[in-house]
């Protein structure tokens, strides 16, 4: 199995432009995880997916983050626009079951907004 | 508001000696807790779990302590090694979601 594979591994754009993380989570997981790391907060959940629903976005900062799953195997996180603070790794996880105590983590995307 | 937090941001061990990380929680209903090692450019790996109803679990080199009195949970590995390097990351899970700390940076000299 390849695991939870992320795309782009970095990205650098330039404030104000619209950013678009992909995910694909392991084959067979049911839910699916959207976390942010920085130095200061460590790693916090962002939005969380079960059969490709949104069960909870309170963890996005603020409106000009998006996230989607439009089927089983694909999932998006969008900012736009994109600011300076953005600027972090993002990483999306799996797990096999909704409740599953046990999260599979892809290698992250490195964000940095110039 | 951190529901999970690790107030040591590194730590440095002699190789062959014991590392403990330690991590608080401020939340009595979480179930499960959990341990992450993360090496730079790669996403955090499962390293060690222990149920709420336990209070010690061990795997190797690896033991996790929970004291849910003091809700307190600590990592202990014995003996250290150089390979154990990295940032250790506490996690905390109720149901559907998991709570990470901040991350600890344990380096093993060798």
């Amino acid at each position: 199995d390849a695991g939870v594979i992320q795309s782009p591994r970095h990205e650098v754009t330039e404030m104000g432009q619209e950013v678009t993380l992909r995910c694909k989570p392991i084959s067979g997981h049911n839910s699916l995880f959207w976390y942010r790391q920085t130095m200061m907060r460590g790693l916090e959940l962002l939005i969380y997916f079960n059969n490709n629903v949104p069960i909870d976005d309170s963890g996005m900062p603020e409106d000009r983050f998006s996230a989607k799953m439009p089927n089983a195997s694909f999932s998006t996180l969008k900012i736009q626009p994109s600011e300076p603070r953005d600027s972090a790794v993002y990483f999306c996880a799996s797990s096999p079951q909704f409740g599953d105590t046990e999260a599979f983590f892809g290698q992250g995307t490195r964000l940095t907004v110039v | 508001d951190q529901q999970v937090k690790q107030n040591s941001p590194s730590l440095s061990v002699q190789e062959g000696r014991i590392s403990i990380l330690n991590c608080d929680y401020t939340n009595s209903m979480f179930d499960y807790f959990l341990w992450y090692k993360k090496y730079p450019a790669e996403g955090p790996t499962f390293l060690i779990s222990i149920s709420s109803i336990k209070d010690k679990n061990e795997d190797g080199r690896f033991t996790v302590f929970l004291n849910k009195s003091a809700k307190h949970l600590s990592l202990h590995i014995v003996p250290s090694q150089p390979g154990d390097s990295a940032v250790y990351f506490c996690a905390a899970n109720t149901g559907n979601q998991f709570y990470f700390g901040t991350g600890t940076s344990l380096t093993v000299i060798p």
